[in-house]
């Protein structure tokens, strides 16, 4: 099963809403998640089971999805946001990651 | 606070191999799975490996399947990553991650050892 994140990068500005989607080439369920990474830093889990907030993360990350499409919607983008993401799916091993989406200051 | 230490990286010749270890504190160990994900320089997360708590169930990427070996040692609070015939496209940040208690997510990443594999 592939994962494949759209945009792969992505320019915003602080406070617009960004919406990053990945989509499983065969349904997953719902057992997805989304991670935040900065440079030189290993990822950071921000969302699990496709919506679920892990704890501490700030609650303008939401997830959504099931089945094959999935989206992570960041609603309000602040300075810190500034980062890669990646989906990564959890149904059955291989635990395959997507590409990853770069969202860069505008 | 959960930590996770790799070590066992460096600077390899093709075809040789290289032995990765990741050492966990903070939480109970042999209740969680655990994996290894890596990261070739300026790409993205390719998963590699995962190993059960009690080593029933490990999955390999097809990449490093037939080369690679995921093992952990419950008693010492480690995992390990055998990695055999290495090639230079394994060039990569490791990194060790912990399994999250719903089993749908990596809640906690080590901060990796680079493995390059070069002549």
């Amino acid at each position: 099963i592939q994962l494949t994140q759209s945009p792969s990068s992505l320019s915003a500005s602080v406070g617009d809403r960004v919406t990053i989607t990945c989509r499983a080439s065969q349904g997953i369920g719902s057992v997805l998640a989304w991670y935040q990474q900065k440079p030189g830093k290993p990822p950071k889990i921000l969302i699990y089971d496709a919506s679920k907030l892990e704890s501490g993360v700030p609650s303008r990350f939401s997830g959504s999805g099931s089945g094959t499409d999935f989206t992570l919607t960041i609603s309000s983008l602040q300075p810190e946001d500034f980062a890669t993401y990646y989906c990564q799916k959890f149904n059955s091993f291989p635990l395959t990651f997507g590409g990853g989406t770069k969202v860069e200051i505008k | 606070e959960v930590q996770l230490v790799e070590s066992g990286g460096g600077l390899v010749q093709p075809g040789r191999s290289l032995r990765l270890s990741c050492v966990a504190s903070g939480f109970t160990f042999d209740d969680f799975a655990m994996h290894w994900v890596r990261q070739a320089p300026g790409k993205g997360l390719e998963w590699v490996s995962g190993i059960s708590w009690n080593n029933d169930g490990i999955g390999y990427a097809e990449s490093v399947r037939g080369r690679f070996t995921i093992s952990r040692d419950n008693a010492k609070n480690a995992l390990y990553l055998q990695m055999d015939s290495l090639r230079a496209d394994d060039t990569a940040l490791y990194y060790c991650a912990k399994e999250g208690q719903w089993m749908v997510s990596l809640d906690h990443w080590g901060q990796g050892t680079l493995v390059t594999v070069s002549s």
